[in-house]
């Protein structure tokens, strides 16, 4: 079955810096890879998906970028903010039925 | 517009006692998922509803759990004689149908057994 490996597992960086997080999938045919974001308290919100056919998708401060070939996929946050800060997960739609998650990246945007 | 809903939002119970957990998904959609997130970890998958049928319940952790949904609609997770290692937040999500679909989650419900 799919595994999904995220990291870092923790985040730090300075308000208006870039965050980077990576994640890796070990099954090929796996083809859609959302990012959810999920604060205290609060069920995980889809922030940006990308489907296999594509290699970058951009919404404002927010881009994920899938690299097939390697099998591993990125989600970059621009121009951080204090609202940033959360826990983030990635995961991997497995064999078109069931998300396979990451075990999530807890970001503090420090100000 | 409603989004997925689930109750309780907290249920503290003693072990060994029975419960049943309640999602209500998006109006519509045709698929419901639920998952289990344990402290600080992440997502695990127990069992997806495509209409009334569940063709996979590999998921589910022991036959202590169980789960149903009724008129393609609400779910219901059931967990029998509960034990403590079950203590953490159940979320549901819905999509409008199975397959490569965004899945919308619910705020989950977060189980505490004594």
């Amino acid at each position: 079955g799919e595994n999904v490996e995220q990291h870092p597992s923790t985040l730090s960086v300075q308000e208006g810096d870039s965050a980077v997080i990576k994640c890796t999938y070990s099954d090929s045919a796996s083809n859609y890879f959302p990012w959810y974001k999920q604060e205290l308290g609060k069920g995980p919100q889809l922030i940006i998906d990308i489907r296999s056919n594509v290699g970058e998708k951009k919404d404002q401060r927010i881009a994920v970028t899938l690299n097939k070939t390697a099998k591993h996929f990125s989600l970059h946050i621009t121009e951080t903010q204090p609202e940033d800060s959360a826990v983030y997960f990635c995961a991997a739609f497995q064999g078109a039925q069931k998300l396979v998650f990451g075990q999530g990246t807890r970001l503090t945007i420090n100000p | 517009g409603a989004g997925v809903s689930q109750s309780p939002s907290n249920k503290v119970t003693e072990k060994g006692k029975d419960v049943e957990l309640r999602c209500d998904p998006i109006s519509g959609h045709t698929a419901l998922y639920w998952y289990r997130q344990s402290l600080g970890q992440g997502l695990e998958f127990l069992i997806y509803f495509q209409g009334n049928s569940a063709p996979d319940k590999s998921g589910l952790p022991s036959d202590r759990f169980s789960a149903e949904r009724t008129g393609g609609s609400v779910s219901t997770l059931t967990i029998q004689r509960t034990q403590q290692e079950d203590s953490a937040v159940y979320l549901c999500a819905s999509s409008g149908y199975v397959g490569v679909e965004t899945q919308y989650f619910g705020p989950g419900t977060r189980l505490l057994v004594l």
